[in-house]
């Protein structure tokens, strides 16, 4: 059971390129979400989703996308990068968030450097 | 809006020692809490859920508290090892289920 696979783990991409965060759980999840985390800031919601073809805006959505075609996949894209989404992003996924309580899985992390 | 606040934003100790990890959040209408270990360069795992009609969780060395009414959490570690050196958060869905608030987290140093 791989869990939550994010990748690629590193990149550097120069201002105003475009990339694609790929996301996949193999737990047949409705949830899925991705933060950005910051030092001192934590872990921020950037969009989400609750099932196939439904998707939401976070609390940071500003320059990056999302679309939900397949149960297992949630790709996070920057549109045109900016040295301000210079971060590491996380993949989550769960059951159901919040009132059913299960729990969050993430994945290990993507580390993104703007220059 | 939610906020969540972890104090302190790290914390040193010998090993050995029993500790208390606080998590204090603004709105106590929450349906659960969790709790969550981060290693360096890595991503976060669960160590504890809480629901809402719960007061506490236990799992193995970790007892996780919910107090809704007074809007706090403490995560208590027993005999704290150096394996447990990590960043610890805490969590709480906003707004309905669909969203999570995550605080800052507590850097643990356990000295051998």
């Amino acid at each position: 059971n791989a869990g939550v696979t994010q990748t690629p783990k590193f990149q550097v991409l120069k201002t105003g390129q475009s990339m694609t965060l790929q996301c996949a759980q193999d737990m047949n999840h409705e949830y899925m979400s991705w933060y950005r985390q910051d030092p001192g800031m934590g872990l921020r919601l950037i969009h989400y989703s609750v099932g196939a073809g439904i998707t939401d805006q976070g609390e940071v959505p500003n320059g990056y996308n999302v679309s939900r075609s397949t149960t297992e996949d949630f790709p996070l894209r920057l549109l045109s990068a900016a040295p301000s989404q210079t971060s590491v992003y996380f993949c989550a996924s769960s059951y159901s968030p919040g009132v059913s309580g299960n729990t969050i899985y993430f994945g290990e992390g993507s580390w993104l450097t703007v220059v | 809006k939610q906020e969540v606040t972890q104090i302190p934003a790290a914390l040193s100790v010998p090993e050995g020692e029993n500790l208390v990890l606080n998590c204090s959040f603004t709105d106590s209408a929450i349906y659960n809490l969790q709790w969550f270990r981060q290693d360096p360069g890595k991503g976060l795992t669960s160590l504890l859920l809480i629901q809402s009609s719960q007061r506490e969780q236990t799992s193995g060395r970790l007892n996780a508290s919910l107090d809704k009414s007074s809007g706090r959490s403490t995560l208590y570690i027993a005999a704290s090892q150096p394996g447990d050196s990590a960043t610890y958060l805490c969590a709480v869905p906003v707004g309905g289920y669909q969203k999570v608030t995550f605080g800052t987290g507590t850097k643990l140093q356990v000295i051998p």
